[in-house]
């Protein structure tokens, strides 16, 4: 079972469109959350912390369920800029190295 | 935000010559510096983590000598493509944690596309 799994997508989507991605992740004593993003050919850039009560950010919502083990972000009002991957990714802390999920990604649709 | 360099940008080379790229925090010290490598459409995988004044930890399947990591100061790691080959031909990305920052995650530098012709 991989450590961090993903839905690849594609998913297509109209502007102005919500669009949720979910990930689940395998080590219950996993201890940060992230959702990066990654522009094509580009490298990974940090888009939101992840806590369990909750964040939202503009039209970005993300959410941790720790006994599911369940990452959530939510998109509202898509833009055709979001278009991208969205990596979901998991910390043990310290100075363990990022765990990243493959990436789901989004293409938004004039 | 933290800042994170990376050179070069972009390198192409010759089948059996080695490379070598660096990775510099700008505006923090980085005890800890990672390497990633991205083949396209693919997911980033950890190759080693970096950690200055000792050897670095490669992960499974990854061959030390043949990417050699240097982690010398508090500011720079490097890493050597030593004899590189077609299949070598990827994304090399490092990022770097700052210890002091908010939210706890890690800083990505530009990333180097390697290709060997």
């Amino acid at each position: 079972r991989k450590e961090v799994e993903q839905d690849p997508g594609p998913f297509n989507v109209p502007e102005g469109a919500t669009v949720a991605f979910n990930c689940t992740y395998s080590n219950s004593a996993s201890q940060s959350f992230f959702w990066y993003r990654q522009d094509c050919r580009k490298e990974p850039k940090l888009l939101m912390s992840v806590y369990s009560s909750g964040n939202e950010d503009g039209r970005f919502t993300a959410q941790l369920n720790r006994a599911s083990q369940y990452i959530s972000l939510l998109i509202r009002d898509s833009k055709l800029s979001d278009s991208a991957t969205y990596l979901c990714v998991v910390n043990m802390g310290g100075n363990t190295p990022l765990v990243f999920g493959k990436g789901t990604r989004l293409s938004v649709i004039a | 935000g933290a800042v994170v360099s990376q050179h070069p940008s972009r390198v192409i080379c010759k089948s059996g010559t080695s490379v070598k790229i660096e990775c510099r925090s700008l505006d923090f010290q980085a005890t800890t510096m990672f390497w990633y490598r991205q083949f396209p459409k693919k997911s980033l995988m950890l190759m080693a983590t970096s950690n200055e004044g000792s050897k670095a930890t490669y992960e499974q399947g990854v061959e030390k000598d043949k990417f050699l990591i240097n982690h010398a100061s508090l500011t720079l790691s490097t890493l050597t493509v030593t004899s590189a080959h077609p299949e070598d031909s990827s994304f090399y990305i490092c990022s770097a944690r700052d210890p002091s920052g908010a939210p706890w995650g890690q800083f990505f530098g530009p990333g180097t596309r390697l290709t060997v012709l």
